[in-house]
């Protein structure tokens, strides 16, 4: 079973402009869930969806977007890029919905964004 | 707010060696999820071990175990008979049970070196 891919791995934007990040879920998995790593903040939430619906959104600016397509694909885009963006995108997966007791995510290998 | 925190920022083990990761964390709530992920190199968060608070009895995966202190809010990791292939950044993670939502409380991670 493939698990989560995410593309691009590696990607380098100018400070301006924008991106569009692509994460495929574990087959049959429904919730994907974003995660920004940077050496400073560490691992922080982005957003979460279910089935096509955003559950839940962290702190990040309205910058950050998201959303999950009719077969579990999701994407997340950051527009006006800006220096501190330049972090690792991980995206993760899980079978059923977050209410679901005792479900585990899996994680993508993640994509780096560079900018300069 | 919960939070989760990881007070050793670098620890070193001999092969063949035990080691134990600390990590506490703050919750006001009864039922939560606490984990472990492991990320090498290639950055892929894999999961260690997961304990649901609910459950008294400490988790336990091959030469993987916990030792989870619900009152005192304590999670620590235990690996046994250390291989280089732990090496790795180890990361302490929280999550509600009844909130439904994934998102995951990230600790800001332990770097585990094995010594040969």
């Amino acid at each position: 079973k493939a698990g989560v891919t995410q593309t691009p791995r590696y990607l380098i934007k100018t400070r301006g402009q924008q991106v569009t990040l692509s994460c495929s879920p574990i087959s049959g998995h429904r919730s994907v869930s974003w995660y920004q790593q940077t050496p400073g903040q560490g691992l922080q939430f982005l957003f979460e969806y279910f089935s096509e619906t955003q559950r839940n959104k962290g702190n990040f600016p309205g910058r950050f977007s998201g959303r999950q397509f009719s077969n579990s694909r999701s994407e997340m885009n950051v527009s006006t890029l800006e220096l501190g963006d330049s972090a690792l995108y991980l995206c993760a997966s899980s079978s059923v919905g977050p209410r679901a007791s005792g479900n585990t995510i899996y994680f993508g290998e993640g994509s780096w964004l560079t900018v300069v | 707010a919960q939070t989760v925190t990881q007070s050793q920022p670098e620890m070193s083990v001999q092969e063949a060696e035990t080691v134990t990761l600390s990590c506490t964390y703050d919750t006001s709530e009864s039922d939560y999820y606490l984990f472990w992920y492991k990320q090498p190199p290639s950055r892929q968060m894999i999961l260690v071990i997961r304990q649901e608070a609910y459950k008294q009895q400490n988790a336990t995966e091959n030469r993987f175990s916990v030792n989870f202190q619900k009152a005192a809010k304590s999670f620590s990791l235990k690996i046994s008979d250390s291989q280089l292939g732990d090496a790795a950044m180890y990361f302490c993670a929280y999550r509600r049970a009844t909130s439904g939502t994934y998102k995951y409380i990230f600790g800001t991670g332990t770097r585990l070196k094995v010594l040969a």
